[in-house]
């Protein structure tokens, strides 16, 4: 069965810090996979999207990586700031073009 | 990044009311479009997905009668609610494929729609 699998399921942190969020996935045949970031009351943004050729990608504050053959991805965000706060989802293509698969997000609150 | 957009993005009705969603594509040409219903605290639920002029196709427990959706251009697809309940009282978030390598998915900023 197809799944994404995320953890931690909520986290708090003080502004500067940074944190790694983690994806698992058992989807299969893998196309893509895609951090998005929503905030409350809006749709999601993309962070990034990777085939499985690719290892690493960055995008500002936020990197993420890659293990195909681990089926594992992380999401490290640097210099946390209060903007930060959202859930951020980890989502998994099947074959380009079919159905995402979501995760159920992990829930990033930064304090001061 | 690509953008989409959705309108209304808040709207209240009564039960029985119908309402419609429009969903468009800003800057680039959609052939597909995805509709989502997001709960509370919950992840996105696919309910259908809206192919430019041809029918919809509706996930394994979604109304196609209940939720009409037309997808009429390459770049608007909207959806509509028939004779709301508070049960569908809910957020309503639209995506559009933008053909490449990756076939990203862009999403719209969501609606939220509350029936009384």
């Amino acid at each position: 069965k197809n799944q994404v699998e995320q953890s931690p399921q909520s986290l708090i942190i003080l502004e500067g810090k940074n944190c790694t969020l983690q994806c698992n996935y058992t989807v299969s045949p893998f196309s893509n996979l895609r951090w998005y970031k929503q905030d409350t009351g809006r749709g999601p943004v993309s962070l990034t999207i990777m085939t499985f050729s690719e290892n690493t990608k960055s995008n500002g504050r936020y990197t993420a990586t890659l293990d195909a053959d681990t089926k594992q991805s992380s999401l490290h965000i640097t210099a946390s700031q209060l903007s930060d706060s959202a859930s951020y989802i980890c989502v998994v293509s099947a074959t380009a073009g079919t159905a995402l698969i979501f995760g159920k997000g992990t829930t990033l609150s930064v304090s001061s | 990044g690509a953008v989409v957009s959705q309108h209304p993005s808040r709207v209240i009705c009564k039960s029985g009311t119908s309402v419609k969603i429009e969903c468009r594509s800003l800057d680039f040409q959609a052939t597909t479009m995805f509709w989502y219903r997001q709960f509370p605290k919950k992840s996105l639920m696919l309910m259908a997905t809206s192919n430019e002029g041809s029918k919809a196709t509706y996930e394994q427990g979604v109304e196609k009668d209940k939720f009409l959706i037309n997808h009429a251009s390459l770049t608007l697809s909207t959806l509509t609610v028939t004779s709301a309940h508070p049960e569908d009282s809910s957020f309503y978030i639209c995506s559009a494929r933008r053909d490449s390598s990756y076939n990203e998915q862009f999403f719209g900023p969501g609606t939220r729609l509350t029936v009384l």
